[in-house]
């Protein structure tokens, strides 16, 4: 069956430093992979989408990598603050699973000050 | 900004009543859809809709559930006889005018059943 994995354990780093969060999949070949934050109580909220034929994307201090080799994805938020502590969804889209878009666990990201 | 609104945000029932939950979708947007996050877990999928129909949906969707857009503007989700595992929060979604891409989100509704 289709598998989205994302590191469970919660990632602590310093504010200013660069935080790397790691999506890996199997049984599935996304058109699109995509990150979401999700803050507690609340809903999912996008962030990027990248296609399968592009390697990286970015958006102001957030950057997206995509593998489709590895079947997996990074994404780097650079220069972080205590603002962006939350959880940060993937989420894979079509088309081996049709076009509807499945959700990670998701990692939960803490930064201090 | 446009957004996705939701009715009600907590909503606490006993087993085997029904319970319907609204969204209001942002108003130019064509495809629909409802997740449910059971507390801790992850964001899980369980129907689209489009053109005013189910397009695609989940294990999880049994005929205990049902979705309908009765108007140009609410989109619903009714849980026939809810138990004790339907309690989790239910996020209802909607895409623009193309079936790939940006899901906006509601902010949810709380379903507690006891």
């Amino acid at each position: 069956s289709q598998k989205i994995e994302q590191n469970s354990e919660a990632l602590n780093i310093q504010e200013g430093k660069t935080a790397t969060l790691t999506c890996n999949y199997t049984n599935y070949s996304p058109a699109y992979l995509q990150w979401y934050r999700q803050d507690p109580g609340r809903g999912p909220v996008f962030l990027l989408l990248i296609r399968e034929n592009e390697k990286e994307k970015r958006k102001e201090r957030l950057k997206v990598t995509f593998d489709t080799t590895l079947k997996q994805s990074l994404f780097h938020i650079t220069a972080s603050q205590p603002a962006d502590s939350a959880t940060y969804l993937c989420a894979l889209e079509g088309p081996t699973g049709g076009f509807k878009t499945i959700f990670g666990a998701g990692t939960r990201l803490f930064v201090k000050a | 900004e446009p957004e996705v609104t939701q009715t009600p945000s907590h909503q606490v029932t006993q087993m085997g009543q029904e319970v319907i939950l609204r969204c209001v979708p942002i108003s130019n947007h064509l495809y629909f859809y409802w997740y449910r996050q059971i507390l801790g877990q992850k964001v899980e999928f369980l129907v689209s809709f489009y053109n005013n129909e189910i397009s695609e949906k989940s294990e999880i969707f049994d005929d205990q559930f049902s979705v309908e857009r009765p108007d140009g503007s609410n989109f619903t989700l009714k849980i026939r006889s809810t138990k004790l595992e339907d309690s989790a929060m239910y996020f209802c979604a909607s895409k623009g005018d193309s079936k790939t891409g940006e899901l906006f989100f509601g902010e949810g509704s709380r379903l507690t059943v006891l």
